[in-house]
């Protein structure tokens, strides 16, 4: 079946430019998580959806990231106003999201490597 | 804050040898652990996820354990494979779901 999809893979914006990140997830996973990988270090959350309820928002740097799930499926990560520290790949992940105090396992986007000139 | 670190930070070994790969969390109160695989360009591949309350988990040549006490997990590669070659990436979650990533090691596996 298909996995999780993001669009665009690669993005370049000139500083200051605003850009939107696309994430469709497994169908049917109710939790959708984002995360951000600088160059050289690990994943970083960002954010976290229940369907359409946005539960966890603390690890977004800014006021200038900005996350929405408006039908509980498809998920859009926007930033504006990019900076070049913006620079990174932006990690999707999804999850059944088997209830409170169960974990399971997230599945994976290939990412979008976004570069802010 | 949960914080989880990886050593060593990069491992190169001849095909066929067995290895281990380190992984350290300073808040032991997790859900669960997983290690995942990152191919360059791909995102991550979800390899073992051990719950709190086990100790290990096996797939195939891959073995990880748990010691939730002492904040400790490791990862054994058995008769390694030029195929091998990645990122191996450690996360624990936490109560919220999130996963905390460490930086990973980043194996070389030469034929």
């Amino acid at each position: 079946g298909a996995g999780v999809s993001q669009s665009p893979r690669y993005k370049v914006a000139k500083r200051g430019q605003d850009v939107a990140l696309r994430c469709d997830p497994i169908s049917g996973h109710v939790s959708l998580f984002w995360y951000q990988q600088a160059l050289g270090q690990g994943p970083e959350f960002l954010t976290y959806f229940q369907n359409e309820a946005q539960l966890d928002k603390s690890g977004l740097p800014s006021d200038r990231f900005f996350a929405e799930r408006p039908e509980g499926s498809v998920s859009t990560l926007k930033i504006q106003r990019t900076q070049q520290e913006d620079s990174a790949v932006y990690l999707c992940a999804s999850s059944l999201g088997l209830g409170a105090g169960v974990t399971d396992t997230q599945y994976f986007g290939p990412g979008t490597r976004l570069t802010v000139l | 804050k949960q914080e989880v670190t990886q050593i060593p930070a990069a491992l190169s070994v001849p095909e066929g040898e067995n290895l281990v790969l380190n992984c350290s969390f300073t808040d032991s109160a997790i859900y669960n652990l997983q290690w995942f695989r990152q191919d360059p360009g791909k995102g991550l591949t979800s390899l073992l996820l051990i719950q709190s309350s086990q100790r290990e988990q096996t797939s195939g040549r891959l073995n990880a354990s748990l010691d939730k006490s002492s904040g400790r997990s490791t990862l054994y590669i058995a008769a390694s494979q030029p195929g091998d070659s990645a990122t191996y990436l450690c996360a624990v979650i936490g109560g919220a779901n999130n996963l905390f990533f460490g930086t990973g090691t980043r194996l070389t596996v030469i034929p």
